[in-house]
């Protein structure tokens, strides 16, 4: 697609249930990240796929948090058993690899208000 | 810990005035750097992005990089209202050639008084 897909664009859910997260990133990106940004907060970094490489967890905050990407396309982040402090906007980026001078596109995020 | 650090501000700066938003490293293997702008409710829009020593030009916009001060910079030259926005600075790790992820920087708030 023209730019980087997400969906759903907001989510209410109630503390306690699960939530899924999707992401689409532009054609031919080969790189795909996970960032949340909770209000008035700078961005954090959730988890970072690059091709066929095992992807980079290390910023998960919790056992609660998992994703994956399929075909080396979509990926889609999920949330078990969802707590307030989730509450933030999920934004999901892509990038060409091998370049050090590509930065990421961003998808216009999911807003994720747990209640 | 890699860390990107920013002034949170705000910054306020009068219409056509030059507003200088500035951003330390903490990583010396971070060689490329990432200027983002991000309008309230918005998501982040990359605007410069720089990764030899010295001064880069776009238009109204000039990132500067000195990487033995791990400094990085990003002057707007005859500011606009619309200029008024929280801006991202962000770093980047390459490991032998295989991009990393992006380190940002909490941001600037940037606003420009007309």
């Amino acid at each position: 697609g023209a730019g980087v897909s997400q969906s759903p664009s907001n989510k209410v859910t109630e503390k306690g249930k699960d939530v899924e997260l999707r992401c689409d990133p532009i054609s031919g990106h080969t790189a795909l990240y996970w960032y949340r940004q909770s209000l008035g907060q700078g961005l954090e970094f959730l988890i970072y796929f690059q091709g066929n490489s095992a992807p980079d967890k290390s910023g998960l905050p919790s056992d609660r948090f998992s994703a994956e990407r399929t075909g080396g396309s979509v990926s889609t982040l999920t949330i078990q058993r969802t707590q307030q402090e989730d509450s933030a906007v999920y934004l999901c980026a892509s990038s060409p690899s091998g370049r050090r001078d590509y930065g990421y596109t961003f998808g216009s995020g999911t807003r994720l208000t747990v209640v | 810990q890699k860390e990107v650090e920013q002034n949170s501000g705000p910054l306020s700066v009068p219409e056509g005035a030059i507003a200088s938003l500035n951003c330390t490293y903490s990583d010396r293997g971070s060689q490329s750097f990432f200027w983002y702008r991000q309008y309230s409710g918005k998501s982040p829009e990359l605007i410069m992005f720089i990764y030899s020593n010295g001064d880069k030009e776009d238009g109204r916009f000039t990132a500067q990089l000195n990487k033995a001060s791990q400094y990085v910079s990003l002057l707007i030259r005859d500011s606009q209202p619309s200029d008024s926005a929280t801006y991202l600075c962000a770093g980047r790790q390459n490991y032998g050639g295989s991009q990393g992820n992006l380190i940002f920087g909490k941001g600037t708030k940037l606003s420009v008084k007309p």
